[in-house]
């Protein structure tokens, strides 16, 4: 139980495009998901908490009008890179609080976006 | 601010050696401590939290407010426990969100 999915898992986009990653809790309802970017051999960097029905929280540095987060299901959560550009590509995981403890965290397969 | 640190970005060790990956926080109140893996071409997922105090896999953690660690020990490493180890911080206040310390490559060679 308690799975976090990503679509697309891969998704290379050209300069100027936005693209679109999902999030989703499979067998549970999360009513806070998280957004994490992570650089090769680097950690996770948390851009933004998203609880559902509400604005997302963004992390001190990262520009919510460049990543746009809704969260408008119990289940699921996008995130939308906008105008990307090269310095966009990266590694996103999203995290779901998990069902029965809401400190603990249950992570997605990531999404590896490539920017042209 | 809330801060992770492992200072090790490599631990490599023989099977059947003991392991500790060192974790260091900074934070004023009391956190929560968290132990994630990832093996090699899969998510990350939750190894151990502090709180519960038990043991996972052989691993234990003891959280240490006088020095600010969470170091991970295993008494006798196995191969299959080669991996990325990230210690992670949550915090009152903080909505349950995780800081990650920057992560340990622990390599068990047989």
């Amino acid at each position: 139980g308690a799975v976090v999915s990503q679509h697309p898992s891969r998704v290379i986009c050209k300069s100027g495009t936005s693209v679109k990653i999902e999030c989703r809790s499979l067998d549970f309802q999360a009513t806070t998901m998280f957004w994490y970017r992570q650089f090769p051999k680097q950690s996770l960097m948390l851009m933004a908490t998203s609880n559902e029905g509400s604005k997302a929280t963004y992390e001190q540095g990262v520009e919510k009008d460049k990543f746009l987060i809704n969260h408008a299901s119990l289940t699921l959560s996008t995130l939308t890179v906008t105008s990307a550009h090269p310095e966009d590509s990266s590694f996103y995981i999203c995290s779901a609080s998990g069902p029965v403890s809401s400190y603990e965290q249950y992570f997605g397969p990531g999404t590896r976006l490539t920017v042209t | 601010a809330q801060r992770v640190t492992q200072p090790e970005k490599l631990l490599s060790v023989f099977k059947g050696a003991p392991v500790e990956l060192k974790c260091n926080y900074s934070y004023s109140g009391s956190p929560e401590l968290f132990w994630y893996v990832q093996y090699s071409r899969q998510r990350l997922q939750l190894l151990l939290r502090h709180i519960s105090r038990e043991s996972i896999k052989g691993f234990t953690a003891d959280l240490n407010k006088g020095e600010t660690s969470f170091h991970l020990k295993k008494p006798f490493a196995q191969e299959e426990d080669s991996a990325m180890y990230y210690c992670a911080l949550s915090f009152s206040g903080g909505y349950n969100k995780l800081i990650f310390g920057a992560g340990t490559r622990l390599a068990v060679h047989p």
